[in-house]
């Protein structure tokens, strides 16, 4: 089946700095990327969507400028979270879809980010 | 814009008994639905899905679920569940856009 490996599985980092959270197709080829958060014992919220080579489209009250979204290639997405505060601190699942099947997403392992 | 509702935060279980986890959903359009199954600290694996066809779809680990329009769900099914079954499970739906929608989620524990 598809796989999608998400790096890294957990990060921990100081208030203030950028983490960079790498998300890959590493079999077939990632026409859209999408970028969720979990808090605990929640569901998963969809952050933004992103096509390669064109710029991510944000969810409503998804700060683009903190969390910036890049698809350069068709295997590749990555997700910064930039000046990261404790508030950050969350479960972030990628997923993609081909466009062969457009319908169904194959989701990451996921990173915990914790910041301090 | 579609929404998906799970009508059980939690549904415990015995090993080899059968379970069946709710899912409604509500939308003004055709729909795609799926069951994702999440294990700790993990991410999401496809249980399966409805895209059009036979409302009865079967998945992977003996899992199947009913797709019933005139009632907008979408309920899964295991005859018989193992220990390795404990997990989350969501419910989600999709239109065009392709976006999903998640449900609560349904914490599913299996006792022996």
């Amino acid at each position: 089946g598809a796989v999608v490996s998400q790096h890294p599985s957990w990060v921990i980092c100081k208030s203030g700095t950028s983490v960079k959270i790498e998300c890959r197709s590493l079999d077939f080829q990632a026409t859209t990327m999408f970028w969720y958060r979990q808090f605990p014992k929640q569901s998963l919220m969809l952050m933004a969507t992103s096509n390669e080579g064109s710029k991510a489209t944000y969810e409503q009250g998804v700060e683009k400028d903190k969390f910036l979204i890049n698809h350069a290639s068709l295997t590749l997405s990555t997700l910064t979270v930039t000046s990261a505060h404790p508030e950050d601190s969350s479960f972030y699942i990628c997923s993609a879809s081909s466009g062969s099947a457009k319908n169904i997403q194959y989701f990451g392992a996921g990173t915990r980010l914790s910041v301090l | 814009a579609q929404s998906v509702t799970q009508l059980d935060s939690q549904v415990p279980v015995f090993e080899e008994a059968p379970v069946e986890l709710r899912c409604n959903y509500s939308s003004s359009v055709s729909v795609y639905l799926f069951w994702y199954v999440q294990y700790p600290n993990q991410g999401l694996q496809l249980l399966l899905k409805y895209l059009s066809g036979s409302t009865l779809v079967k998945g992977i680990n003996g899992f199947e679920a009913e797709f019933n329009k005139s009632q907008t769900s979408f309920h899964l099914r295991k005859p018989s569940v193992h220990i390795s079954d404990t997990a989350e499970y969501f419910c989600a739906v999709s239109a065009d856009d392709y976006k999903l929608s998640f449900g609560a989620g349904t914490t599913v524990t299996v006792r022996a």
